[in-house]
């Protein structure tokens, strides 16, 4: 059973270029939650979706980043006119249910840098 | 709010020797609290988990952890450090509006040395 899968592990974009993430959850996973991590910091909860619904994301900034998962195919993170602050790792996690009995699987990451 | 404060970016231990990572909370509800790992350049793997049950937790390659309400505490503890164990450490709290709406630590960098 495959693990968490994102691509790219690597992105490089130009300032003012758009960036996408994918993320394809374990299968059988129905939830799938984006996470930032910026430099020497922790994991900050960005959005948290299932089946063609955003169902928390409040953690997301308030422009120029999108999230969307689907019917069909991966979850996507878009972030428009990126800008140099956006350089990150960006983690998905899948998990069956939101429950404390299903914890977070997580994925190797996107690593974004922005030049 | 829940928050998670880690003490010590970094700890160093030499092999065989305790690893203690402190991790303390700060919950309005009863908490669920998490240890995670992160070796370079992979995402987090799940240590253990406590869930209201048990309050001395086990988790895999010899890790455990012991919740301590009183003291607000969620300290990772292994008896016996191996080389393998270097990597980061994350504790996190289950976030209002969800089970896994985590809320991390800054993370521990353990550094191992022969």
């Amino acid at each position: 059973n495959a693990g968490v899968m994102q691509n790219p592990r690597h992105l490089v974009r130009r300032r003012g270029q758009e960036a996408r993430l994918r993320c394809s959850p374990m299968k059988g996973h129905s939830h799938v939650y984006w996470y930032r991590q910026l430099p020497e910091e922790g994991l900050k909860f960005m959005v948290y979706l299932q089946k063609e619904n955003i169902i928390d994301e409040s953690g997301m900034p308030k422009e120029r980043f999108s999230a969307e998962f689907p019917k069909e195919g991966p979850s996507i993170l878009r972030i428009q006119q990126v800008v140099r602050g956006d350089s990150a790792a960006y983690f998905c996690a899948s998990s069956p249910e939101d429950s404390y009995n299903s914890p977070l699987h997580f994925g190797n990451g996107t690593r974004l840098t922005v030049t | 709010a829940q928050s998670v404060t880690q003490l010590g970016s970094h700890v160093s231990v030499s092999e065989g020797a305790l690893v203690l990572l402190r991790c303390n909370y700060s919950s309005s509800v009863p908490p669920y609290l998490f240890w995670y790992v992160q070796y370079p350049n992979q995402g987090l793997q799940l240590l253990l988990k406590y869930t209201s049950a048990a309050t001395l937790v086990k988790g895999i390659n010899g890790f455990e952890a012991e919740f301590k309400k009183s003291e607000t505490s969620f300290h990772l503890t292994k008896p016996s450090a191996h080389m393998s164990d270097a990597a980061e450490y994350f504790c996190a709290v289950s976030g209002a509006g969800g089970y896994n709406k985590l809320i991390f630590g800054a993370g521990t960098r353990l550094a191992v040395h022969p």
